[in-house]
């Protein structure tokens, strides 16, 4: 659909578990990102990379720990989480032309911390 | 995809009519902005953009409005369909701590479509 594949789409975890997000573009693009979205904060940026190189940490709890091994792939990997924590993971790619940068989303991840 | 929405405002409209979404952002410095379109259990999806120098600016059957002396965003759909029901989403550029842009989200508004 949109180029952008994320898995799982759904995850139940409990607070000692460790998981992993997975996120996989076929854009041909260089920049990647993980948002957060919950009723309280809709679309809060998480991380940045570009060019496998993180260049945005927006301040995220270090239970959340981020990995991009190449350009088209991006991790998640989750440990020790709260039930706050519960929300939609999204991932975005873009190809950075300058002030023009459109993101183009996956259908996300839904998270659950029992 | 059901996280957001149980706090949204929400504009519900008779198929057929014009809609008007509003969004109010918050950096005057922003010089490009992007309305995206959320449907449930999907991530939002890119509708149409604007850039600083502009003040209106169509698609098919959408049309942006900016007004950078207030800082408002407006999101015109024309005749609106059952498949415009979605939660909609203003984005503009913030100058993050690092010194790099990073795209930044309204609140989102909730349309509903009313056969």
């Amino acid at each position: 659909e949109t180029g952008v594949t994320q898995t799982p789409r759904h995850l139940v975890m409990g607070m000692t578990n460790k998981k992993s997000l997975k996120c996989e573009q076929h854009l041909g693009h260089n920049a990647m990102y993980w948002y957060k979205q919950s009723a309280k904060k809709p679309l809060e940026l998480m991380f940045v990379y570009n060019f496998k190189e993180q260049t945005e940490n927006n301040s995220v709890p270090s239970r959340f720990s981020p990995e991009c091994p190449n350009s088209s792939h991006l991790f998640l990997h989750l440990h020790t989480l709260q039930p706050e924590d519960s929300a939609l993971y999204l991932c975005a790619s873009s190809h950075p032309r300058g002030p023009n940068e459109k993101l183009f989303f996956g259908s996300g991840t839904q998270l659950s911390v029992l | 995809g059901e996280s957001v929405g149980l706090h949204l405002p929400t504009l519900s409209v008779q198929e057929g009519d014009n809609s008007i979404i509003n969004c109010a952002y918050s950096n005057s410095a922003s010089d490009y902005f992007i309305w995206y379109k959320q449907e449930s259990g999907k991530g939002p999806q890119f509708i149409i953009d604007i850039r600083s120098n502009m003040d209106k600016r169509q698609g098919q059957r959408v049309t942006v409005l900016l007004n950078k002396t207030v800082k408002h965003l407006s999101l015109q759909i024309a005749a609106t369909q059952p498949g415009d029901s979605a939660v909609y989403f203003c984005s503009w550029y913030l100058f993050m701590d690092t010194g790099r842009r990073a795209l930044t989200f309204g609140s989102g508004t909730r349309l509903q479509v009313q056969p």
